[in-house]
């Protein structure tokens, strides 16, 4: 079946940095969506994308469709960014997700 | 106002037991959602449903059915709770013919 690999699966960043991560998908799919989930345990919605790129200050998101990918970048990393980060993606069309097995992101002073 | 929500928020069950965890949206969604999310792992689709009255078997649906008696209510319901159903549960809802989703706040159920 569908499925997305994620990575890296853990990361740390320093406050101020910044970095990427990445999710590969198998086959070829038609929306990504990204999420956070936070220290209380909420999922919050980053971006979805059919297409292209997103940004919404210091996160942005792009989607290729064709190759396969999508990339979640943070810059200026803040202590609050720290938690799971999620990709999901629609490959077979009955608005289902697959979901990535998660980034844990810590930012540390 | 959160347009997501799910009660209870933590349960604690005994093997066999029957649990019911709830999930109201007020997004006029036709797509309801049901997940799990456990450590190390993306979320993983149980049920879902694309109107009142309906409800589909996603991809792990053993040991769980659903219930959508409105547009707004989706239940998820474990008839004989099993210790390998402790997980965080995630409801979501989505427009039709969208696949972007809204998730509500999880419910952290433990089995003993």
């Amino acid at each position: 079946g569908d499925q997305v690999e994620q990575s890296p699966s853990a990361l740390s960043l320093h406050e101020g940095t910044g970095s990427a991560l990445r999710c590969n998908f198998t086959t070829t799919m038609r929306a990504v969506q990204w999420f956070r989930k936070n220290s209380r345990g909420s999922l919050i919605n980053l971006f979805y994308l059919a297409s292209g790129t997103k940004e919404n200050g210091r996160l942005k998101s792009a989607f290729d469709s064709k190759e396969r990918y999508s990339t979640l970048h943070i810059r200026d990393a803040q202590l609050e960014d720290s938690g799971t980060y999620f990709c999901a993606a629609e490959g077979t069309g009955n608005y289902k997700y697959v979901f990535g097995a998660g980034t844990r992101l810590k930012v540390i002073a | 106002e959160a347009a997501v929500t799910q009660s209870p928020r933590n349960k604690v069950a005994v093997t066999g037991g029957k649990v019911t965890l709830s999930c109201n949206q007020t997004n006029n969604h036709n797509n309801m959602y049901w997940y799990r999310q456990d450590t190390g792992h993306g979320l993983r689709l149980i049920h879902y449903s694309y109107g009142a009255g309906s409800t589909e078997k996603g991809d792990i649906p053993d040991g769980y059915k659903a219930s959508r008696p409105s547009q707004e209510n989706f239940s998820l319901i474990l008839e004989l709770a099993t210790p390998s159903q402790t997980s965080v549960y995630f409801c979501a809802s989505g427009r039709q013919g969208s696949t972007e989703q809204f998730f509500g706040p999880g419910t952290r159920l433990t089995v003993l």
